[in-house]
């Protein structure tokens, strides 16, 4: 299957800091990439769907100034946690789905955000 | 009703079983259906990829999915300790909006 690639895996930051993290596709070119949180022992919670050249579509209640999504190329979404305080550590997972119309539908490793 | 539901488990089973995981739904215009393993702290590997109504094997794993009733099952054969993992349901409308199921604990003790 493609395969999509997060960075980092785990990160540990300061409370008031900022957060990057990439999620590439490195065998196809997703024109939509999905942008997910989730909690210990609870399902996927969809934050934003980010297209290739646009702006990103924001579930209820996720603050987009908080979460900046950025689609800047086919292969290449990055999720930044602006101002980071302890309740957004989380884990964080992208998935991307190909150009073509077949529904499938590949995630990243996750990333697993602890903000002290 | 949510649009997807999917028993949360935990589901243990002895080693050898044959596994059952079910979900159904409600919203007729969906199209494709995956299965998805996710063990704990990491991503979603996708394991089964089925469109529209039909049955799917790949080795120990048959995907069905019945339009007609809204159900979608996956079949585990001979589990193994390592299957034990969430797993979540997932369909979408032409590759548009996705629905994830919550997902179900399943642990295969040896």
């Amino acid at each position: 299957g493609a395969v999509v690639s997060q960075h980092p895996s785990w990160v540990i930051c300061k409370s008031g800091t900022s957060v990057k993290i990439e999620c590439r596709s490195l065998d196809f070119q997703a024109t939509t990439m999905f942008w997910y949180r989730q909690f210990p022992k609870q399902s996927l919670m969809l934050m934003a769907t980010s297209n290739e050249g646009s702006k990103a579509t924001y579930e209820q209640g996720v603050e987009k100034d908080k979460f900046l999504i950025n689609h800047a190329s086919l292969t290449l979404s990055t999720l930044t946690v602006t101002s980071a305080h302890p309740e957004d550590s989380s884990f964080y997972i992208c998935s991307a789905r190909d150009g073509t119309n077949t529904g499938e539908l590949f995630f990243g490793e996750g990333s697993r955000l602890t903000v002290l | 009703q949510k649009e997807v539901e999917q028993d949360p488990g935990p589901l243990s089973v002895p080693e050898g079983a044959i596994v059952s995981l079910n979900c159904t739904y409600s919203n007729s215009a969906f199209q494709y259906f995956m299965w998805y393993r996710q063990y704990s702290r990491k991503g979603p590997e996708l394991l089964m990829y089925t469109y529209s109504s039909g049955n799917k094997e790949d080795g120990r794993f048959t995907a069905q999915v019945d339009k007609s009733s809204k159900y979608i099952s996956l079949f585990i054969r001979d589990s193994q300790p390592s299957d034990s993992a969430t797993y979540l349901c997932a369909m979408s409308n032409y590759g548009q909006n996705f629905v994830f199921g919550p997902g179900t604990r399943l642990s295969v003790l040896p």
